[in-house]
């Protein structure tokens, strides 16, 4: 089992619907927690680390569950620029683990 | 957020010549970069983690005699691809971490585009 799991997708939604994206990760030492998206033959960019609150920016909500050892990223009112890869990030010990990656298309 | 550059951003060679990557981090210094590499759609795979003022520390499967790491450096790290061959071509990006303990964020640099003829 990898250390951190998502549903590669394609998530294909039509502009303006709301869609979420779940991560597990398995190792409960993880310390912290980010999405990231990659655009094609893009480099990886910070979307937004995940707290244990939850956090919200704008369009874009993520939340951590530390006894389910999941995090989640919810994307309202979904834009056409918003299609990409969404990556799952997690810190542990002085370790990045990536996930593969879910790929998100957004529909006209 | 902070930067980080890559430099060259494409490179076209030759099989059997070395091709050398820097990556720097323009704003914080960084004791630590890692090195990645990204086949087509693929997922990043770390290759090594580059530590600064010592040697890398290599993944399982990544021949450290083939990809030279040096750090010399707290803001410039480089990623040498020795004797490169087709198999080699990739899209390669570093990353630094940036913020305080606890808080840390990675941060990529724009990648280099590897075609090895």
């Amino acid at each position: 089992r990898k250390e951190v799991e998502q549903d590669p997708g394609p998530f294909n939604v039509p502009e303006g619907a709301t869609v979420a994206f779940n991560c597990t990760y398995s190792n409960s030492a993880s310390q912290s927690f980010f999405w990231y998206r990659q655009d094609c033959r893009k480099e990886p960019k910070l979307l937004m680390s995940v707290y244990s609150s939850g956090n919200e920016d704008g369009r874009f909500t993520a939340q951590l569950n530390r006894a389910s050892q999941y995090i989640s990223l919810l994307i309202r009112d979904s834009k056409l620029s918003d299609s990409a890869t969404y990556l799952c990030v997690v810190n542990r010990d002085d370790k990045i683990i990536f996930g593969k990656g879910t790929r998100l298309h957004i529909l006209p | 957020g902070a930067v980080v550059s890559q430099h060259p951003s494409w490179v076209i060679c030759k099989s059997g010549t070395s091709v050398k990557i820097e990556c720097r981090s323009l704003d914080f210094q960084a004791t630590t970069m890692f090195w990645y590499r990204q086949f087509p759609k693929q997922s990043l795979m770390l290759m090594a983690t580059s530590n600064e003022g010592s040697k890398a520390t290599y993944e399982q499967g990544v021949e450290k005699d083939k990809f030279l790491i040096n750090h010399a450096s707290l803001t410039l790290s480089t990623l040498t691809v020795t004797s490169a061959h087709p198999e080699d071509s990739s899209f390669y990006i570093c990353s630094a971490r940036a913020g305080t303990s606890g808080r840390e964020t990675q941060y990529f640099g724009p990648g280099t585009r590897l075609l090895v003829l």
